[in-house]
């Protein structure tokens, strides 16, 4: 079945450099994606990424893909408080591209 | 483009009334999205509309549960005999249906409508 798994926290210095993980099941997958929530907030679309490529950059994030082993990671560099938030990995699934979400990596950016 | 918008934001209600929660998504953007998230987990999926037309229903989403989008537009989500385990973030997410364009794929969500069943 489809899903999808991240660490739960994590934590950095402010100024360096974060990787969050996440791996997938459903390798029929076409699109995945990265979503940012701070509190009491909706869902922030970071950056996605299509199956066929292994590498997406834009501004201060890196995404890279390991189709292989259904590995998907989001590096953030030079991270800032504002960074601080719940981040949450998803795979595309079906025709009408319903999402499949983690449970979310609480990101705590401290000075 | 003022984004995907949800009414209310809150919603306090006792067990067993019904409750009615809105959503405007992006404007020409066909395809809707209903998800709902618990504390400390990822959003899950409810149903799906493309236009007015409700393509798929999650096995989450009971019998009390109902969603429609008369005219392809903005859309509800109704809960009648509400119950605890109602109590949730339900989020609503639109995106446009464009085979031609990468960006069909971006699906972005409003602020959510906040539930607290006692």
């Amino acid at each position: 079945g489809e899903d999808v798994e991240q660490s739960l926290f994590l934590s950095v210095r402010e100024g360096d450099s974060s990787v969050i993980n996440c791996t997938y099941t459903d390798s029929s997958s076409t699109y995945l994606y990265w979503y940012k929530q701070e509190p009491g907030a909706g869902l922030q679309l970071l950056t996605y990424i299509f199956s066929n490529m292994d590498m997406k950059q834009d501004q201060r994030l890196t995404v890279l893909l390991n189709k292989k082993d259904k590995h998907l990671s989001l590096r953030i560099a030079d991270t800032q408080t504002g960074d601080s938030a719940i981040y949450f990995c998803a795979e595309s699934s079906g025709g009408y591209n319903k999402l499949i979400f983690g449970a979310g990596t609480r990101l705590a950016v401290h000075p | 483009d003022t984004g995907v918008s949800q009414d209310p934001r809150h919603k306090i209600t006792k067990r067993g009334q019904n409750v009615t929660f809105r959503c405007d998504p992006i404007s020409e953007h066909n395809r809707l999205y209903w998800y709902r998230q618990t504390l400390g987990q990822g959003p899950e999926f409810l149903t799906y509309f493309q236009n007015e037309a409700q393509l798929e229903k999650s096995r989450l989403l009971s019998d009390r549960f109902s969603a429609e989008r008369p005219k392809g537009s903005f859309s509800t989500l109704e809960i009648q005999r509400t119950e605890q385990g109602d109590s949730a973030m339900y989020l609503c997410a639109s995106s446009l249906a464009d085979s031609g364009r990468p960006s069909s794929y971006e699906q972005y969500f409003g602020p959510g409508t906040r539930l607290t069943v006692t």
